[in-house]
C-alpha cells in the first residue's frame, strides 16, 4: 500500500464552523507533512512532523492547528478561517526527512464562505 | 537562502517532440532533488529523484533528468511527448541538511498539441 488517503475529498466551510482534515497512512513513515496550494501556484509547506512530534511550523496562523494521534495518522483542525484560506490541502508522507521521496494524498479542496 | 528556480512557467510543444523542462537550484550543501507531476484536481505524483551516485536518473512515464553541479540545474527531458504528458510540473529540493523540508519551484504548466 503506497496512498496517502486524505478526507474529505472537499469542504465547505464557514467563517465561524469547526471542522477538521484527516490524513492517514500506512506505510510506516514517520514524517508527515501539510502543504497548502492556492490555485496555479506551488504547494507552500505548513508543517512537519517527524516521529509524531512538530519539527517544522512555517508560522502558519493559529487557526490551523495541527495533531500527529500517532504514527499513521494526521490531522489538521480549522477554526475561524478567512475566505482566503480556500485551497487545496496536501498531506505527504516520507519515510524519514531528506533523501526520500515523499508520498502526496489527492489532497482536500476547502472553501471558506 | 536555498531555493529553486523554474524557468519558463509554460511550456508547450507538439506530439512526438523533444520535452525539455528546466530547473536550477541554489544551495550551500548538497540538495536532493525532485521531479513532481500534478494532474488537475489532484496531489503531486513523482516522476524521478537525485540523491546521490549517478547524475543521470530515470524515472515513470519516460521522463529523465541529469544532475549538474557545475551548473546548478536538473533539467527534466522526455524525447517523445504525448499528449497525456500535459500537466503541471514541480521541481522540489530538499537540503541535506537538519531542520529542512521539501520547497517547490513555481512550476511549469506543459502543453501538449496533436
Amino acid at each position: 500500500d503506497t496512498e496517502v488517503t486524505q478526507t474529505p475529498k472537499h469542504l465547505v466551510m464557514g467563517m465561524t464552523n469547526k471542522k477538521s482534515l484527516k490524513c492517514e497512512q500506512h506505510m510506516g513513515h514517520r514524517a508527515m507533512y501539510w502543504y497548502k496550494q492556492k490555485a496555479k501556484k506551488p504547494p507552500e509547506l505548513m508543517f512537519v512532523y517527524s516521529y509524531e512530534k512538530l519539527s517544522i511550523n512555517e508560522s502558519v496562523p493559529s487557526r490551523f492547528s495541527p495533531e500527529c494521534p500517532n504514527s499513521s495518522l494526521l490531522n489538521l483542525h480549522l477554526h475561524a478561517l478567512q475566505p482566503e484560506d480556500s485551497a487545496l490541502y496536501l498531506c505527504a508522507s516520507s519515510s524519514y526527512r531528506g533523501n526520500t521521496e515523499a508520498f502526496f494524498g489527492q489532497g482536500t479542496r476547502l472553501t471558506v464562505v | 537562502a536555498q531555493s529553486v528556480t523554474q524557468l519558463g512557467s509554460h511550456v508547450s510543444v507538439s506530439e512526438g517532440a523533444l520535452v525539455l523542462l528546466r530547473c536550477n537550484y541554489s544551495s550551500s550543501v548538497p540538495p536532493y532533488l525532485f521531479w513532481y507531476v500534478q494532474y488537475p484536481n489532484q496531489g503531486l505524483q513523482l516522476l524521478l529523484k537525485y540523491t546521490t551516485g549517478a547524475t543521470l536518473v530515470k524515472g515513470i512515464n519516460g521522463f529523465e533528468a541529469e544532475f549538474k553541479k557545475s551548473e546548478t540545474s536538473f533539467h527534466l527531458t522526455k524525447p517523445s511527448a504525448h499528449m497525456s504528458d500535459a500537466a503541471e510540473y514541480f521541481c522540489a529540493f530538499e537540503a541535506n541538511q537538519a531542520g529542512t523540508a521539501l520547497i517547490f519551484g513555481k512550476g511549469t504548466t506543459l502543453s501538449v498539441s496533436s
